[in-house]
């Protein structure tokens, strides 16, 4: 099937440590995003990157990085400077630069600091 | 960016139709409007989009008025399974590379909720 997925649904993560949480598409799609949601919000963009190798920061990019080396993958790390990163991360990828803004989105991961 | 308004919540019977409102008063005449929803803990699924002309898909239908600053959202046969938040989005079509024209703004949206 194709789609978009992302691993894991849950993390958790010590305080001053660094985690990646993954997301992979199969749906040759050029762009893809990054979005952090907190309870009962909207969401807000963190990173998006429009082609390979090349990425921009979003809204609230701060304390967070990514890499996109491959069309399919584009892998979110939160560092140990992003003070308040318990929420439910959604990565999303759009087909490319024409058309329409339908973006398919993956089922989340959830981000706890113990 | 035009901005939406939406109200925080509505409930629906089910099997009724439900009708979410969105008011875009400042939308410019190359902005889409986007429907999408989230189900509790879920990513958010596209539902449906228009620019002008009212759009019929198998999930829902999109009633844009004439002068664009409002839009409805029908979903024909409520069930408990279209209990979500929904948003309602305007936006550029297309990406400008190495900007931000191209990402979608989500607000909070509207929360249904469908009742047996």
């Amino acid at each position: 099937d194709g789609g978009i997925t992302q691993s894991p649904k849950y993390l958790f993560r010590k305080e001053g440590q660094n985690v990646t949480l993954s997301c992979e598409q199969n749906l040759n799609h050029d762009a893809m995003y990054w979005y952090r949601q907190d309870p009962g919000q909207g969401l807000r963009l963190i990173y998006y990157s429009q082609i390979v190798n090349d990425f921009q920061k979003g809204d609230i990019a701060e304390g967070y990085s990514v890499s996109r080396e491959k069309k399919e993958s584009f892998p979110l790390t939160v560092t140990s400077a992003q003070k308040n990163p318990t929420a439910f991360y959604l990565c999303a990828s759009k087909l490319g630069a024409e058309g329409t803004e339908t973006q398919y989105f993956g089922p989340g991961t959830r981000l706890l600091v113990l | 960016d035009a901005k939406t308004t939406q109200p925080p919540s509505m409930d629906c019977a089910e099997g009724r139709a439900a009708n979410l409102p969105c008011n875009h008063s400042t939308i410019s005449g190359n902005e889409y409007v986007y429907w999408y929803r989230q189900i509790h803990s879920q990513g958010p699924q596209y539902i449906i989009h228009g620019l002008k002309n009212n759009e019929t898909n198998e999930m829902a239908s999109l009633i844009i008025t004439e002068d664009r600053k409002s839009s409805t959202l029908i979903l024909p046969h409520a069930t408990l399974r279209d209990t979500a938040v929904y948003y309602c989005i305007v936006r550029v079509a297309g990406v400008n590379y190495g900007g931000s024209q191209g990402n979608l703004i989500f607000g909070k949206g509207t929360k249904l909720s469908v009742k047996p």
